[in-house]
């Protein structure tokens, strides 16, 4: 059965730090990595990863992916109050995607 | 604001009744899944639909079905509803056929309580 997994489950930290998520997956005929980002509502797409050691950056959140460890981090620098949310990781294979149920980041002003 | 519209917003129900959840994708997207968001289960994939025809297959109960419809729309179909379908359903849409490939935009939600 295909699995992903986030750590940590949740994570507090002050305005100002950096911080760095994790998502591990076993997943039978791996396609590609997405993260998410999932405030009050709905998630809204962050990044798409296909390729081992390719960074992927956008403004202030950058995430890279290890195909031969299986695993994915998302790193988060300067973090600001708006940063706060759940963070999903969802690998495609197997013709579907599996979401990890998430890490809760919290940012104290 | 993805362009995605889910209606309802929110859905109170009885057990043993049937419900349908209407999603309208982004203009031009062909494809649309369906997702399902529990508290103790995350975010589940359910079905995508690909230009009127299904696509591939999540954790899908039988008691669900899901159809898309020439002008794009989708529609999730609940029966026989039990209190641990009360969930978050989302629908998302992408242009193209393959998941893998292509983010995907998320609706708003509608959120089914079973009573």
């Amino acid at each position: 059965e295909d699995k992903v997994v986030q750590s940590p489950l949740s994570l507090v930290v002050h305005e100002g730090d950096t911080v760095t998520l994790n998502c591990s997956y076993e997943v039978t005929n791996f396609r590609s990595l997405l993260w998410y980002k999932q405030e009050k509502k709905a998630p809204t797409f962050l990044f798409m990863l296909t390729s081992s050691g390719i960074e992927k950056k956008s403004g202030r959140l950058s995430s890279i992916l290890d195909k031969k460890e299986l695993f994915s981090i998302l790193n988060i620098t300067a973090t600001q109050t708006g940063d706060s949310a759940v963070y999903l990781c969802a690998v495609f294979g197997n013709e579907k995607l599996t979401f990890g149920t998430g890490t809760r980041l919290t940012i104290i002003p | 604001d993805s362009g995605v519209t889910q209606t309802p917003k929110h859905l109170i129900t009885a057990t043993g009744q049937r419900v349908t959840l209407r999603c309208s994708p982004r203009s031009g997207d062909l494809s649309v899944y369906w997702y399902q968001q529990s508290l103790d289960q995350g975010l589940q994939f359910l079905i995508q639909y690909y230009n009127g025809e299904e696509r591939a297959k999540g954790n899908i109960l039988e008691r669900f079905s899901a159809q898309q419809f020439p002008d794009l729309h989708s529609e999730l179909n609940l029966s026989s509803l039990e209190l641990g379908d009360s969930a978050l359903y989302f629908c998302a849409s992408s242009p193209n056929r393959g998941i893998s490939y292509n983010e995907q935009f998320f609706g708003p939600g509608t959120r089914l309580t079973v009573l």
